[in-house]
């Protein structure tokens, strides 16, 4: 059974570095072609691709976001962690990792590799406040 | 980056009836999209990838069509547990994006 859990500080202050972390179970990212994604939605809002991290370390960000995220991978621990500095009150939101896999399918007599994200971990809510 | 644009923002539907929805892409993205259903609260629940394939689980009245720039979510008869919201998403370029969700409600 797959399941990934995201753990982090509920509050954070304006200008400090979030660090959030996905413990998963279930597969392994030195397994090839997996990968974990980070995905994040303010309250009330739509969802929000942040980052994604894959077997090999090739490592993927949200343009508007990138200079302020670094994601990184623990393989031996099943962890994946995602750091965002300087935040501020609209990052309140509800931060969430999921599993990356693909499969190949045929489409129109060729061969090819789609991407999606199967699993969900339940989300973990950080409120930027002073 | 590829832009994700859903239509309508919100839908209402009684029960029984047959539901579409529909996402348009930036550029052309084959048949890279992936639709998710999400009630409050609950993290996204993947329901079909790649345009047409339906994932494991997911009940036979969620079907998705398209290729291209246009997509279509269709709910054959809508179940009481369907109301929730969906969304689209791109996995044929970084960075990802999803489109900004349809909300279906009871009429």
């Amino acid at each position: 059974q797959v399941t990934l859990k995201e753990s982090g500080p509920a509050l954070v202050k304006p200008t400090q570095t979030l660090t959030l972390t996905c413990t998963f179970s279930g597969f392994s990212l030195s397994t090839s072609g997996m990968r974990v994604s980070w995905i994040r939605q303010p309250p009330g809002k739509a969802l929000e691709w942040l980052a994604r991290i894959d077997w090999d370390d090739d490592k993927f960000y949200s343009t508007s976001l990138k200079s302020r995220l670094t994601i990184s991978k623990d393989t031996p621990k099943n962890q994946v962690v995602l750091k965002m500095t300087n935040m501020d009150p609209v990052d309140t939101a509800t931060y969430y990792c999921a599993r990356v896999v693909g499969q190949q399918l045929v489409t129109e007599g060729r061969y090819y590799y789609y991407y999606y994200m199967d699993v969900w971990g339940k989300g973990t809510t950080v409120t930027v406040s002073s | 980056d590829i832009q994700m644009t859903q239509s309508p923002s919100s839908l209402s539907a009684s029960v029984g009836d047959r539901v579409t929805f529909t996402c348009r892409a930036s550029q052309s993205i084959g048949s890279y999209l992936n639709w998710y259903q999400q009630k409050p609260g609950k993290p996204p629940k993947l329901l079909i990838y790649a345009a047409s394939s339906v994932q494991s689980g997911v009940p036979s009245r969620f079907s998705g069509s398209g290729s291209g720039t246009d997509f279509t979510l269709t709910i054959s008869s809508l179940q009481p547990e369907d109301f929730a919201t969906y969304y689209c998403q791109q996995s044929y370029g970084t960075p990802r994006s999803f489109g900004q969700g349809t909300k279906l409600e009871i009429k």
